[in-house]
């Protein structure tokens, strides 16, 4: 069966300071892959979705940035975090358009 | 681009009554609609979805129902549990999208 796991699962981060999140899917092949946002009581902003390796397609202007290298990897990166980039970023995996998509277990971020 | 609109933002009901949640969505091409319940602090996960070729579709408790002449679909669940109490989120997508599109989420609580 088809698996998805993102970490760190949390982390605090000053101002300024890099953004790493990585996610890996196991169990399928050549996934659709997404990262959201969800900042604190809110609803699920698409960030970026890759449909293929090198594949990425933003979805709102900001200073994050999406990377996949590999079929079943996603990268989520900043140079330079902002306060307003607090939130939970979720990975989350799909199959064919039109379809289900699957969420990790989400990562914690809180910049101060 | 497609839009989902959800209503009521908060639900609060007693143990043993029914909630329904509504959702409405703006592309009449989008024919997937599934439905989301995230529990604090925790991923959202599939509890049920419909295409567009079924008018309604159940699973124990819970219910969809989709018009869609009217463009809406709504989550029907009965008997209320004092673990229904969580946020629910609607989404839409159609066949040439790799996107979902979600709802701003309904935070359902069940009072014992």
């Amino acid at each position: 069966s088809q698996t998805i796991h993102q970490w760190p699962a949390t982390l605090v981060q000053p101002v300024g300071s890099p953004l790493s999140l990585e996610c890996t899917v196991e169990g399928t092949s050549n996934p659709n892959l997404y990262w959201y946002r969800q900042a604190a009581g809110r609803g699920l902003q698409l960030l970026f979705y890759s449909v293929g390796i090198g594949q990425i397609s933003s979805e709102v202007p900001q200073n994050l940035s999406a990377s996949r290298p590999q079929d079943r990897q996603f990268i989520l990166s900043s140079k330079k975090l902002l306060l307003s980039d607090s939130g939970f970023y979720l990975c989350a995996w799909g199959g064919d358009a039109g379809n289900t998509i699957y969420f990790g277990e989400g990562s914690w971020l809180t910049v101060v | 681009g497609e839009n989902v609109e959800q209503h009521p933002s908060t639900l609060s009901v007693q143990e043993g009554d029914s909630a329904v949640i509504k959702c409405t969505y703006s592309d009449s091409a989008s024919n997937y609609f599934p439905w989301y319940k995230q529990e604090l602090g925790k991923r959202p996960q599939l509890i049920i979805d419909i295409r567009s070729n079924v008018g309604e579709k159940k699973d124990q408790r819970i219910a969809v129902t989709l018009n869609k002449t009217a463009k809406h679909f709504s989550l029907h669940i009965t008997e209320t549990q004092p673990e229904d109490s969580a946020v629910y989120f609607c989404a839409a997508s159609k066949g040439s999208s790799y996107k979902l599109i979600f709802g701003s989420g309904t935070r359902l609580l069940v009072r014992p």
